[in-house]
């Protein structure tokens, strides 16, 4: 079955560094989700990503789909107090999956003031 | 739109009692879907509903029913309460069946004593 990994698990950094996360799945991805999540609340979509080789970005956060649809990166640029939470990857089973998502288990990010 | 909410937000129950974890989405959402969040085992499906009247068994659905009467509503029961369910719960809804963002509720923080 396919699983998604997820690195580093945690992540400490001072204020105002840059950061990457990874998240490499056994199989191909059909669609790549990044997930932020604050410690007690719920997930906020942060990008899907579909196309290998696809690279959005959303104010200081960008993200990745190598080209072979089997691993994304999720980078910080500049980090500040409000990036810190728990990052999740998901990603669509694949055909038939009638929608399911697996998730990674999440990078714990710290930020540093 | 209140997007998907989820009540309540902390339950405490013992061992052997039921009862059901109340999920709605006001997006017109066709599929919905339960997520369990534990430490160190990320978010596991529990089960999930291409539509009303159509749900299915994700990763871990023992001790758990569903059921998806209306479009806006999917809720959990918890048959028998058991430590094992000590977890906080997540619901939620998108769109579209793959390729597709989904939307979180904030989450239920169950413990079962």
């Amino acid at each position: 079955s396919q699983e998604l990994e997820q690195s580093p698990q945690s992540l400490i950094v001072q204020e105002g560094k840059n950061l990457t996360i990874n998240c490499t799945s056994s199989k191909t991805l059909y669609g790549l989700y990044w997930y932020k999540q604050k410690y007690g609340e719920g997930l906020i979509f942060l990008m899907m990503l579909q196309k290998g080789g696809e690279e959005k970005s959303h104010e200081k956060i960008t993200a990745k789909l190598d080209e072979k649809k089997q691993q994304s990166s999720l980078h910080i640029t500049a980090s500040q107090p409000s990036h810190a939470g728990i990052y999740l990857c998901g990603a669509d089973r694949g055909t038939g999956s009638q929608g399911n998502l697996i998730f990674g288990k999440g990078t714990k990010l710290s930020v540093k003031p | 739109n209140a997007g998907v909410t989820q009540t309540p937000k902390f339950q405490v129950l013992k061992t052997g009692q039921s009862m059901t974890l109340q999920c709605a989405q006001d997006m017109n959402h066709e599929y919905m879907s339960w997520y369990r969040q534990d430490p160190g085992m990320g978010l596991r499906l529990i089960h999930y509903s291409v539509g009303a009247g159509i749900t299915d068994q994700g990763e871990v659905p023992n001790g758990y029913n569903v059921s998806r009467s209306t479009t806006e509503d999917f809720p959990l029961r918890l048959l028998s309460a058991a430590p094992s369910q000590t977890s906080v719960y997540f619901c939620a809804s998108s769109r579209r069946l793959v390729a597709n963002e989904q939307f979180f509720g904030p989450g239920t923080r169950l413990t079962v004593l």
